[in-house]
């Protein structure tokens, strides 16, 4: 159980687009997931908490309008990176906590999206 | 302020020799503190918490770890290494009451055969 996929794994976009990155709970319902950006060889940045049904609370100096979080039912939480630029390339991981459980529980961890912007 | 110390980039450790991983923390409240290991281009694994209760605290694949009050540390060790252990490895603390985990800056363990 507790199961976190993301998709896609990796993606390629062209400067300008915007990317859209999937983050659903596949055995459990997750009021709250997270999305943390990785560089190479550093730890997790937190950038922004997703909450079902409202807004998402960003981190100070994550810029809201581009990168772009929907938690639009329990299972599914989306960033949307607009407009990128070669210095949004990075690896993207979210996580999620199960609902049901207490709030001091593990977070589950989503495979991760690597992101190139060429 | 919550904060997370790994004072260690890298350990590098035998097969079959025990392994101590470090991490202190600094919370205002008291910890949740919790290990997760990386393989490369992976998603974070769970390997084990400390709520409450025991400060020895047992987890996945063998490790475990102590939770010391006094020193604010939980140091994650392992009796005797596997070439397979070598991975990223990262403490988290969250404070009571809030969702937000915040991490170490990571430990790569090296274990050669």
């Amino acid at each position: 159980g507790a199961v976190v996929s993301q998709h896609p794994s990796w993606v390629i976009c062209k400067s300008g687009t915007s990317v859209k990155i999937e983050c659903r709970s596949l055995d459990f319902q997750a009021t709250t997931m997270f999305w943390y950006r990785q560089f190479p060889k550093q730890s997790l940045m937190l950038m922004a908490t997703s909450n079902e049904g409202s807004k998402a609370t960003y981190e100070q100096g994550v810029e809201k309008d581009k990168f772009l979080i929907n938690h639009a039912s329990l299972t599914l939480s989306t960033l949307t990176v607009t407009s990128a630029h070669p210095e949004d390339s990075s690896f993207y991981i979210c996580s999620a906590r199960d609902s049901r459980l207490p709030s001091f529980y593990e977070q589950y961890f989503g495979p991760g999206t690597r992101l190139t912007v060429t | 302020a919550q904060s997370v110390a790994q004072p260690e980039d890298q350990v590098n450790v035998a097969e079959g020799n025990p392994l101590t991983v470090k991490c202190t923390y600094s919370v205002s409240g008291n910890p949740y503190l919790f290990w997760y290991v990386q393989y490369p281009n992976r998603g974070l694994q769970f390997l084990l918490k400390y709520i409450t209760g025991d400060n020895l605290v047992k987890g996945s694949y063998g490790f475990e770890a102590e939770f010391n009050k006094s020193q604010t540390s939980f140091h994650l060790k392992k009796p005797s290494a596997l070439v397979s252990d070598s991975a990223l490895y990262f403490c988290a603390v969250r404070e009571y009451n809030f969702n937000k985990f915040y991490f170490g800056s990571g430990t790569k363990l090296n274990v050669k055969p």
